[in-house]
């Protein structure tokens, strides 16, 4: 079956240190993305990826980094930079250069204390 | 600029009754997509339905209908015959053709009753 798979979906880390999110897709899609969710907030946009080895930064991209080395994968980096990393956090694809609809991971849950 | 308003934080709704969540948009770009998706509580993204900038009928997916009205720039989604299943919080979304980046509205929290 073709998707969007993120591991962990549960993730704990102590204060200080960085984190990657992993995110893979199948679906022979160009354009990847990040997007955070706060509780009962809506999904903000973080770094995004049209073509393998090029990304833009989104609306809240301090504090975090990505890399896009292979067109199925898209990792997340929690830096140490990043004051409140606390969140839900998102990972979609597409096929690029359309109105088409964003296909969603299930989610990673970080929690940092 | 916010470019998706969605007015109502929560809502209940009575089992097999229909419900209408309010979505307002802000572009200059005549060439958009808007797009509803369903969050339940185990957090996936689900997508309901799209409508075009420049589609002449309004969107339906089974138990799901799109009510565009283009002037004022109103993408309201209405769900028919609601079920427990239902109970969800639901995001409007806008796409625009200039840089293709999906915006989110907050969200409205829908809870069906038995």
């Amino acid at each position: 079956d073709g998707g969007i798979t993120q591991s962990p979906k549960y993730l704990f880390r102590k204060e200080g240190q960085n984190v990657t999110l992993s995110c893979e897709q199948n679906l022979n899609h160009d354009a990847m993305y990040w997007y955070r969710q706060d509780p009962g907030q809506g999904l903000r946009l973080i770094y995004y990826s049209q073509i393998v080895n090029d990304f833009q930064k989104g609306d809240i991209a301090e504090g975090y980094s990505v890399s896009r080395e292979k067109k199925e994968s898209f990792p997340l980096t929690v830096t140490s930079a990043q004051k409140n990393p606390t969140a839900f956090y998102l990972c979609a694809s597409d096929p690029g250069g359309s109105l088409d609809e964003q296909y969603f991971g299930p989610g990673t849950r970080l929690t940092v204390t | 600029a916010q470019k998706i308003t969605q007015t109502q934080p929560g809502m209940f709704v009575q089992e097999k009754e229909a419900v209408t969540l309010d979505c307002t948009y802000d572009t200059s770009d005549p060439s958009y997509g808007l797009f509803w998706y369903k969050q339940p509580s185990s957090g996936e993204m689900i997508f309901l339905i799209y409508q075009g900038s420049y589609d002449q009928q309004n969107a339906t997916e089974g138990r799901y209908s799109l009510n565009f009205q283009k002037a004022r720039k109103s993408a309201n989604l209405v769900i028919s015959a609601s079920q427990l299943g239902d109970s969800a919080m639901y995001f409007c979304a806008m796409r625009e053709s200039n840089d293709y980046k999906l915006s989110f509205g907050a969200g409205t929290t829908v809870t069906v009753r038995a």
